[in-house]
């Protein structure tokens, strides 16, 4: 069984704060991480694809770390705004190609 | 391009009868993949496609459950006879690959809200 984890699950902050969360995952057999960006009422949307151990990437005010190692990935945002409002999604895949996701965490941002 | 096509956006049906959503993904992309997401069990996996042939169907939950892809622009998951317990809304995605890395990644159609009474 593939066991995948966010924390927190919700997180409500003001608007400028910087936050992050935590994707985990097994850590044998990893073949790659996935973040997602699933806004109210729209469909998940790919945020990063995240193959290496110590991957740091970014994307304008968010980025994204990996240690496949002890199997976790954090996912930091900076000066949040309203519109980063939204559930954000790990998603883990192995060497057979199987994918989980995690049950995501869904933040707030308030202004 | 349009991005990944689903239809309909919404289906309310009764226990029993059959329901049949259907996913056009992006042209081009070998891979096509259905998802079921519920507040109980988030987003799964069902089954997914690679070159219009099924690599994987372990995710579908029982045999009322099937689905087909006749041809690279076109896919159907159909539920006989559905039951309350079907209701979800259903994605449906696309990508190059089915093997991702490297920078592939799925691209999520709108989803089909399913209701079953």
């Amino acid at each position: 069984i593939l066991n995948v984890e966010q924390s927190p699950q919700s997180l409500h902050v003001q608007e400028g704060d910087s936050t992050n969360f935590t994707c985990s995952f097994p850590s044998s057999n990893f073949y790659a991480l996935h973040w997602y960006r699933w806004e109210t009422a729209k469909s998940p949307e790919a945020l990063f694809v995240m193959t290496l151990n110590g991957d740091e990437k970014k994307k304008g005010r968010i980025s994204a770390t990996l240690n496949t190692k002890e199997g976790y990935s954090y996912l930091y945002i900076k000066g949040s705004q309203p519109e980063d409002s939204a559930t954000y999604l790990c998603a883990f895949i192995n060497n057979n190609n199987d994918m989980r996701f995690g049950a995501g965490t869904r933040l707030t941002v308030k202004p | 391009d349009a991005g990944v096509i689903q239809s309909p956006r919404h289906e309310v049906t009764e226990m029993g009868q059959e329901v049949t959503l259907r996913c056009k993904p992006i042209s081009g992309h070998n891979s096509l993949f259905w998802y079921r997401q519920t507040m109980m069990r988030g987003l799964e996996l069902l089954i997914y496609f690679n070159n219009n042939v099924p690599i994987d169907d372990s995710g579908m939950p029982e045999d009322r459950f099937s689905a087909k892809m006749p041809n690279a622009s076109f896919s159907t998951l159909k539920i006989q006879p559905s039951e309350p317990r079907d209701s979800a809304v259903y994605f449906c995605a696309s990508s190059l690959v089915y093997r991702w890395g490297n920078g592939e990644t799925q691209y999520f159609g709108p989803g089909t809200r399913l209701l079953v009474l």
